[in-house]
């Protein structure tokens, strides 16, 4: 079974400033998809940006970026320029490639406080 | 176009009752997942339908817990004779289809307080 670690259960930032949030995994399987939601207080989770295991170029989404080392199974997060909107909890989530029923299996989360 | 929705949006029931949390998926997506979210187990997958059918029922937390989806679209998930354990948001999740390729789009869930 996959399992996900988030080692910080707390970040703070200064708005404008960068923070990077940490995600390792563990995994048998040679291929899978790595995601970053974000849940604001509203509960609904939103996906953020996400990594296909076989892809070795980092993605990026406008001012979300990840850190993808692949042999080290790590997947951080890095948030540019962080705006007071970005203050939520943060979830790493692996996911096999088949999917179907292999659900998401998720970290604890990170909670991000965005100090104006 | 209209996103994931679940109903109620929260449910206070007294221990051994019973209760049906209804999750209304985007409408064509083919597949249907419901994740639990817990103090103390965090973010558990729960179940997954393909259209009507839930291949795989193991990840359900008990025999009280069961899930259905009619129509290849609405699905409830019941939990009968609840326990104070079962208190939890309940997050519901639609995709196209069911490869991991496809975004899962979540709704805003239901809490669960069970007094």
């Amino acid at each position: 079974a996959q399992t996900v670690t988030q080692s910080q259960p707390e970040m703070s930032v200064q708005e404008a400033e960068t923070v990077t949030l940490s995600c390792t995994y563990d995994t048998s399987e040679s291929d899978y998809y790595l995601f970053w939601y974000k849940q604001p207080p509203s509960r609904q989770m939103i996906l953020v940006i996400r990594q296909e295991a076989y892809k070795q170029q980092n993605a990026t989404e406008n001012r979300f970026s990840v850190n993808f080392q692949k042999a080290a199974k790590s997947f951080s997060l890095k948030i540019s320029d962080s705006q007071l909107g970005d203050a939520a909890m943060y979830f790493c989530a692996y996911r096999s490639v088949g999917g179907g029923a292999d659900g998401l299996t998720f970290g604890k989360g990170t909670h991000l406080i965005i100090q104006p | 176009g209209a996103g994931v929705s679940q109903s109620p949006s929260n449910k206070v029931t007294e221990k051994g009752k019973d209760v049906e949390l209804r999750c209304d998926p985007i409408s064509g997506h083919t597949a249907l997942y419901w994740y639990r979210q817990s103090l103390g187990q965090g973010l558990e997958f729960l179940i997954y339908f393909q259209g009507n059918s839930a291949p795989d029922k193991s990840g359900l937390p008990s025999d009280r817990f069961s899930a259905e989806r009619t129509g290849g679209s609405v699905s409830t998930l019941t939990i009968q004779r609840t326990q104070q354990e079962d208190s939890a948001v309940y997050l519901c999740a639609s995709s196209l289809m069911p490869q991991s390729s496809y975004e899962q789009y979540f709704g805003p869930g239901t809490r669960l307080t069970v007094t």
